[in-house]
């Protein structure tokens, strides 16, 4: 597709579940992120990939949270034991990868744990 | 840790008007990046502004970058109903980092 694609684009879980969240990037995109966006606040970074090396992961709040990018393009976000406080826009973005930085957003996943 | 400031945080106009929103950090930034969010989407890109006092304008926006690289304004001239939506920036801490620092946003409404 022409843009970064997430799935779903709303999520309800009851609180305890596991989640997984999908995000398929731009052709060619190196960098991928994934952020978090709860009610008034920015954004808030979780994780960032880059190619081959190891992500930055210093954004996760707890080890409940995990991500992974499989050949370099799909990443899937994990959220295990899910709290309220879960409960959130996840964002993913795409980046070339080179000079500066400049991320293409997906739409999100409204996250709601009940 | 790296704090973008944005100012204000809410702002309602009437159509036609002009405003300012502001960006500001005590960091250094190399870049930095302004984005219009709409409720149920994700962020777009606006501009990319890279270099110290750089002025760039899209249309009725005038994005400006301080000359020490620590604080950006967005200036929208004749304000319309479709300017309405959070205008967030972004700063990127240092070339090659591609870690970005998002403020907590503007939220502006153009009242017709």
């Amino acid at each position: 597709g022409a843009g970064v694609s997430q799935s779903p684009s709303n999520k309800v879980t009851e609180k305890g579940k596991d989640v997984e969240l999908r995000c398929d990037p731009i052709s060619g995109h190196t960098a991928l992120y994934w952020y978090r966006q709860s009610l008034g606040q920015g954004l808030e970074f979780l994780i960032y990939f880059q190619g081959n090396s190891a992500p930055d992961k210093s954004g996760l709040p707890s080890d409940r949270f995990s991500a992974e990018r499989t050949g370099g393009s799909v990443s899937t976000l994990t959220i295990q034991r899910t709290q309220q406080e879960d409960s959130a826009v996840y964002l993913c973005a795409s980046s070339l990868g080179s000079g500066w930085v400049e991320a293409f957003f997906g739409q999100g996943t409204r996250l709601t744990v009940v | 840790t790296q704090l973008l400031e944005q100012s204000p945080q809410f702002l309602s106009i009437q159509e036609g008007e002009n405003l300012t929103v502001y960006c500001n950090s005590s960091s250094v930034f190399s870049s930095l990046q302004w984005y219009r969010q709409e409720p149920g989407e994700g962020p777009v890109l606006l501009v990319t502004v890279v270099t110290g006092g750089e002025v760039k304008k899209l249309k009725r926006l005038t994005f400006q970058f301080g000359d020490a690289r620590k604080d950006s304004s967005l200036h929208i001239t004749a304000a319309q109903p479709g300017d309405t939506g959070l205008y967030l920036c972004a700063g990127e801490s240092g070339a090659g980092s591609y870690q970005l620092t998002f403020g907590k946003g503007t939220k502006l409404s153009v009242i017709p």
